[in-house]
C-alpha cells in the first residue's frame, strides 16, 4: 500500500524550531519529488516547499523562505522539513505529498501533523 | 507569486451538474490539478492534466481549461461529493506551486 505518514508536530514557542518527518512506503521513493503543504485551522491549502527526486533542487513559498529547509533521505525513504524562527502564523496542519512530476500533481497525501506556535 | 481565485461556495441539487472555476494568470502556461477535501480528511487528487482522473475517481468528475480559467465539473452530483475543492498549478516560477482559495460545494 502506498502510504505517507507524517510525524514530529507539536507545540512550540514563537522563535522556536521543529523538525517534521514524513515516512514513505509502498513505492520507489527515489522516483518522485516530494512536497509539504499546510492548512491553518479553518483555512485553505497553502503550498510550502518542494524537493526533486534526488534532492538537487528545492523550492519554497515566500512566507517560509529563509526559515524552513526541506530535505530527504533515500536510505530511510523519508522527507523532512526543518522549521526555524517559527511564528504564530505558521500554526497549521502540515501535509506531506508525493509529486507526480509527469502528472504535475500531488497524487498521494499523508494525514498530516499539527504544528502550533504559541507562547 | 501568482494567485488562483475560486468562488468561495456553490450549491447543487442532487443529481444536477455543477462547475467550479479557478482563475489565474499561471493557468495560461500550466494545467490545473484539482483536489477534494472532506472535513477532517486529507485532500485527494480528482483531476490532473488536460482532463485526467486518477484510478478510483468517478467519471462524473471532469476538467477543462480556457485562457486563464480552469474548471472542474461534477455531472450528476452525489451526496458524497459535498466537500471543499481546491485547484493547484505551478507558479510562473516553475519551482513553485500555488493553490486556489478553495470552493465549498454543498449538495442539496
Amino acid at each position: 500500500e502506498v502510504q505517507l505518514v507524517e510525524f514530529g508536530g507539536g507545540v512550540v514557542r514563537p522563535g522556536g524550531s521543529l523538525r517534521l518527518s514524513c515516512a514513505a512506503s509502498g513505492f520507489t521513493f527515489d522516483d518522485y519529488g516530494m512536497s509539504w503543504v499546510r492548512q491553518a485551522p479553518g483555512k485553505g491549502l497553502e503550498w510550502v516547499s518542494v524537493i526533486n527526486w534526488n534532492g538537487g533542487s528545492t523550492g519554497y513559498a515566500g512566507s517560509v523562505k529563509g526559515r524552513f529547509t526541506i530535505s530527504r533521505d533515500s536510505a530511510k525513504n523519508s522527507l523532512y522539513l526543518q522549521m526555524n524562527s517559527l511564528r504564530a502564523e505558521d500554526t497549521a496542519l502540515y501535509y506531506c505529498a508525493r509529486v507526480a512530476t509527469s502528472l504535475d500533481a500531488f497524487d498521494i497525501w499523508g494525514q498530516g501533523t499539527m504544528v502550533s506556535v504559541s507562547s | 507569486s501568482s494567485e488562483l481565485t475560486q468562488d468561495p461556495a456553490v450549491s447543487v441539487a442532487l443529481g444536477q451538474t455543477v462547475r467550479i472555476t479557478c482563475q489565474g494568470d499561471t493557468l495560461r502556461n500550466y494545467y490545473a490539478s484539482w483536489y477534494q477535501q472532506k472535513p477532517g480528511q486529507a485532500p485527494i487528487l480528482v483531476i490532473y492534466g488536460k482532463n485526467n482522473r486518477p484510478s478510483g475517481i468517478p467519471d462524473r468528475f471532469s476538467g477543462s481549461s480556457s485562457g486563464n480559467t480552469a474548471s472542474l465539473t461534477i455531472t450528476g452530483a452525489q451526496a458524497e461529493d459535498e466537500a471543499d475543492y481546491y485547484c493547484n498549478s505551478r507558479d510562473n516560477n516553475s519551482d513553485h506551486y500555488v493553490f486556489g482559495t478553495g470552493t465549498k460545494v454543498t449538495v442539496l
